[in-house]
């Protein structure tokens, strides 16, 4: 079946050391996002790749970066993990930008920051 | 700003119709969404409505849109324990398929 995946489920990683989540996809689809849903939170649009092109929202931190080296994969590098970065990350992907283009999301990583 | 707002928490007993309530703040919004998030699983697109509509009607699901009010609900009839999960109302933003998600309503069912 076509679909999202993410890499790892649980990812636990230390204050301040470097973390790198992915994501795949078989669907062959344009778009690539990220999000982060805090506890009881809602999900949070970090950035997307459309293509190639990156396109950060403004109020993410600077700390969190993104590279997507095909079109089947995109990562999502955290360079120094802080308390407040624990969360579940999202990866989401659709067809194209215009209306109604469904996201199709992963089933997240849940990410653990000691 | 954008905003979506949704109740935490709704209980209902199995067989009962479930109705889970969001108000959004963006009047341009085109599209407006509820997806289901199971433990340990990603958000699954339930259904949608196009804001020049009112109501929306899908097997067990009816979403009706009260755009005036910018207010959003989905029906879920003859709840069962399957349907127990999280609920989120999202709205589609600006000209790049942004989703703008409310915090989540868990629907609990009990026998």
């Amino acid at each position: 079946d076509a679909m999202v995946i993410q890499n790892p489920r649980y990812q636990v990683t230390q204050f301040g050391k470097p973390v790198t989540l992915s994501c795949s996809q078989t669907l062959n689809h344009n778009v690539m996002y990220w999000y982060q849903q805090k506890s009881s939170q809602a999900p949070k649009l970090l950035f997307h790749y459309y293509d190639k092109d990156f396109n950060n929202e403004a109020d993410t931190p600077d700390n969190f970066q993104s590279r997507r080296p095909n079109t089947s994969f995109c990562f999502l590098d955290i360079r120094s993990p802080g308390l407040g970065d624990a969360a579940m990350y999202l990866c989401a992907t659709s067809r194209d930008l215009g209306q109604n283009n469904e996201q199709f999301f992963g089933p997240g990583t849940r990410l653990t920051v000691l | 700003g954008e905003d979506v707002e949704q109740s935490l928490f709704l209980s209902v007993r199995e067989g009962d119709s479930s109705v889970i309530n969001c108000t959004y703040t963006d009047s341009s919004s085109t599209y407006l969404y509820w997806y289901k998030q199971e433990p340990g699983a990603g958000l699954q697109l339930l259904t949608y409505i196009f804001s020049n509509m009112d109501m929306k009607q899908d097997q067990r699901l009816t979403v009706l849109l009260n755009k005036k009010d910018k207010h959003l609900s989905l029906r879920i009839a003859d709840t069962q324990t399957g349907d127990s999960a999280i609920y989120f109302c999202a709205e589609r933003s600006g000209g790049y398929n942004k989703l703008i998600f409310g915090a989540g309503t868990r629907l609990a069912v009990h026998p």
